[in-house]
């Protein structure tokens, strides 16, 4: 298996631009979670989704962050307008079933918001 | 407080030397993750632990559910084994991480 996709590895964008960050859980992995990891606060769940639904988006900044998952091979991250404290490494990462399972994480995008 | 709590910060040890990082939680929890950050920023979950102990190769972690504190132990320690050590509860509260550099 190639593990989670990600795309694009790397993406600078100007202050206000649409951003949209991809990913593709490994198959048969039918939860998918969304990370950021910044300097200053580390870690940091954004949302994640249980059976292509979304169980828990509490982590999300605010509304100009949206995640969907329109089916069980992909999900999408999109900021808009992006600003330059969006700034950050985003991951994905998917499991295969309960919470006591092993996440499988992305290389990640690192997003530079000029 | 945040909910998560590592120790320590950073860690500087000799090739060899065993070494341990802590991890102390406050929330209730079903499972603990420790997850291993490499300098190219590649993140690896080593494991995953609701009770007891779990040993991979170098690798062992420790969980006390009562104590809501875990440690992972490194044993004969090598360079590669430089990275940063987080580790998860829930879904998922990290701890801040432990930067560890194993000198030759």
């Amino acid at each position: 298996d190639a593990g989670v996709i990600q795309s694009p590895r790397h993406e600078v964008t100007e202050m206000g631009q649409e951003v949209t960050l991809r990913c593709k859980p490994i198959s048969g992995h039918n939860s998918l979670f969304w990370y950021r990891q910044t300097m200053m606060r580390g870690l940091e769940l954004l949302i994640y989704f249980n059976n292509n639904v979304p169980i828990d988006d509490s982590g999300m900044p605010e509304d100009r962050f949206s995640a969907k998952m329109p089916n069980a091979s992909f999900s999408t991250l999109k900021i808009q307008p992006s600003e330059p404290r969006d700034s950050a490494v985003y991951f994905c990462a998917s499991r295969s079933r309960g919470v006591t399972d092993t996440q499988y994480f992305g290389p990640g995008t690192r997003l530079t918001v000029l | 407080k945040n909910e998560v709590e590592q120790s320590p910060q950073n860690l500087t040890a000799q090739e060899g030397e065993f070494i341990t990082i802590n991890c102390s939680y406050s929330v209730g929890i079903s499972a603990l993750h420790w997850l291993q950050q490499h300098p190219g920023g590649g993140i690896v979950s080593l494991f995953m632990l609701s009770s007891g102990k779990k040993k991979h190769g170098r690798l062992i972690a420790t969980i006390n559910i009562q104590e809501k504190h875990s440690s992972l132990h490194i044993t004969a320690s090598h360079p590669r084994d430089s990275a940063v050590y987080i580790c998860a509860v829930g879904h998922m509260r990290f701890g801040a991480g432990t930067r560890l550099t194993v000198k030759p």
